[in-house]
């Protein structure tokens, strides 16, 4: 069964570095997200993409946030200066044709 | 503002005692509500999409239906291996299919 992955699992930096989380979506899906969920509390919406543009993003995915597709099969998410703040699960996902959404097992990104 | 509220936000139950989850919504135009099973450390699982009120999905020991305003996930006769977070969320038709998830109610099922 076709499934999403995600890398790194872990993923430890320090304030101020640039981090970039890797996700392989299901092929044939068109339709992809990003996610963060802060320990202990809910999934938040950071960004969904579409035919290599964002099609909505949220109010946490400021300028230091970026997405793209580089190569029509991975999808990454850069963080250009991570805050403390930033420390958390980040989960990316794929829409099926019946709108489910796929998630892969998260990245955690521990800035320190 | 669309919003997602999600009740109890923790269930004790026993092994077989039945028991409903409610997800209470608001959204401007529905394209699906959604059900998802979380266990820790893991990314959410799907299980339900809803898309109009009055529809109902079955998946095992587990039951989805959809009203205007709420869903709700009926668990019957419930096992150990049914502890989860249960999450529920929405998307309209508006603004570029952004999900709101809910808090989540965090489900314990004892043997």
């Amino acid at each position: 069964e076709p499934e999403v992955t995600q890398t790194p699992s872990h993923q430890v930096t320090q304030m101020g570095q640039e981090v970039i989380l890797r996700c392989v979506p299901i092929s044939n899906h068109l339709y992809f997200y990003w996610y963060r969920q802060i320990l202990g509390q809910k999934v938040e919406f950071l960004v969904s993409f579409y035919n290599n543009e964002i099609s909505e993003k949220s109010e946490i995915f400021d300028d230091q946030f970026s997405v793209e597709r580089p190569d029509g099969s991975n999808f990454t998410l850069k963080i250009r200066s991570t805050k403390l703040e930033d420390s958390a699960m980040y989960f990316c996902a794929s829409e099926g044709h019946l709108y489910e959404q796929y998630f892969g097992p998260g990245t955690r990104l521990t800035v320190t | 503002e669309d919003q997602v509220t999600q009740s109890p936000e923790a269930l004790r139950l026993q092994e077989g005692e039945s028991s409903s989850l409610n997800c209470s919504y608001t959204v401007s135009g529905l394209r699906g509500l959604f059900w998802y099973r979380q266990d820790p450390g893991k990314g959410p699982e799907f299980l339900f999409t809803l898309y109009s009120a009055g529809e109902e999905k079955e998946k095992e020991r587990l039951k989805a239906t959809l009203t205007k305003k709420e869903s709700f996930l009926h668990i019957t006769a419930p096992k150990p291996e049914d502890s989860a977070t249960y999450l529920c969320a929405v998307q309209g038709t508006t603004g570029g299919f952004k999900t709101i998830f809910g808090a989540g109610t965090r489900l314990f099922v004892k043997a």
